[in-house]
């Protein structure tokens, strides 16, 4: 079984401030972990996906998770907040066992403040 | 061509009407999906096609039919819904099912049941 936990549904932050979006996942074997963010309107669209090649995983917009297995987290972050990083985020699990699904988190609404 | 199109994008049906929900993608992709995204819920996966055959099915309700004609075509027939059918619903598409490829979604269709 596998199961992925979003802590905050909604966090804010000013423009220009660290971003810290939140995901612990729950997995029986190593997991593939990826972020998705979702903009007004819009589909999913992937950020950054981890598959053990190396811990730190860079993606799409200057975001980037780090994948922690001794605390099950893949947090995601980014230096500096845009005005064009308010959207929803989504963190999802998936597994090489017999669960080929993909498990998504209940997602975090990020709003950035000017 | 965006990779995955869904049509209509916006349907506003009563309880007793059919329409269908339809969408295509153009990635050459072997799996598509429909999930259900709802306020303040994960998204749930609905059904799953692998080469056209179907390989998931959630426990969806038999008022969603879903029907893959082809790899590039997906539809979700719907009947006889109800109000708490009212969603998003997300057409997705990946390299192969079970391969942990990242999905690519469609922007949706917003459906509400009057």
């Amino acid at each position: 079984a596998q199961s992925v936990t979003q802590l905050g549904s909604h966090v804010s932050v000013s423009e220009g401030a660290l971003v810290l979006l939140r995901c612990n996942y729950s997995s029986s074997v190593p997991p593939y972990l990826f972020w998705y963010v979702q903009y007004p309107n819009q589909g999913l669209q992937l950020l950054l996906k981890y598959t053990s090649a190396a811990t730190l995983v860079k993606g799409i917009n200057g975001f980037e998770a780090e994948f922690k297995k001794s605390e099950t987290s893949f947090h995601l972050t980014k230096p500096s907040a845009h005005m064009s990083d308010a959207a929803e985020y989504f963190c999802a699990v998936t597994n090489s066992g017999s669960a080929r699904q993909l498990t998504f988190g209940s997602g975090t609404q990020l709003t950035v403040l000017p | 061509e965006t990779g995955v199109t869904q049509t209509p994008r916006h349907l506003v049906m009563g309880m007793t009407n059919k329409k269908s929900l339809k969408c295509e993608q153009h990635l050459g992709h072997n799996a598509m999906y429909w999930y259900k995204q709802s306020a303040k819920k994960p998204l749930e996966l609905m059904f799953v096609y692998s080469l056209e055959e179907r390989v998931e099915n959630n426990s969806v309700p038999s008022r969603f039919s879903p029907e893959c004609p082809n790899s590039s075509h997906l539809f979700l027939h719907l009947h006889t819904l109800q109000p708490e059918d009212s969603a998003l619903y997300l057409c997705a598409s990946s390299q192969e099912f079970g391969d942990h490829s990242p999905l690519h979604f469609g922007n949706g269709t917003r459906l509400t049941v009057t």
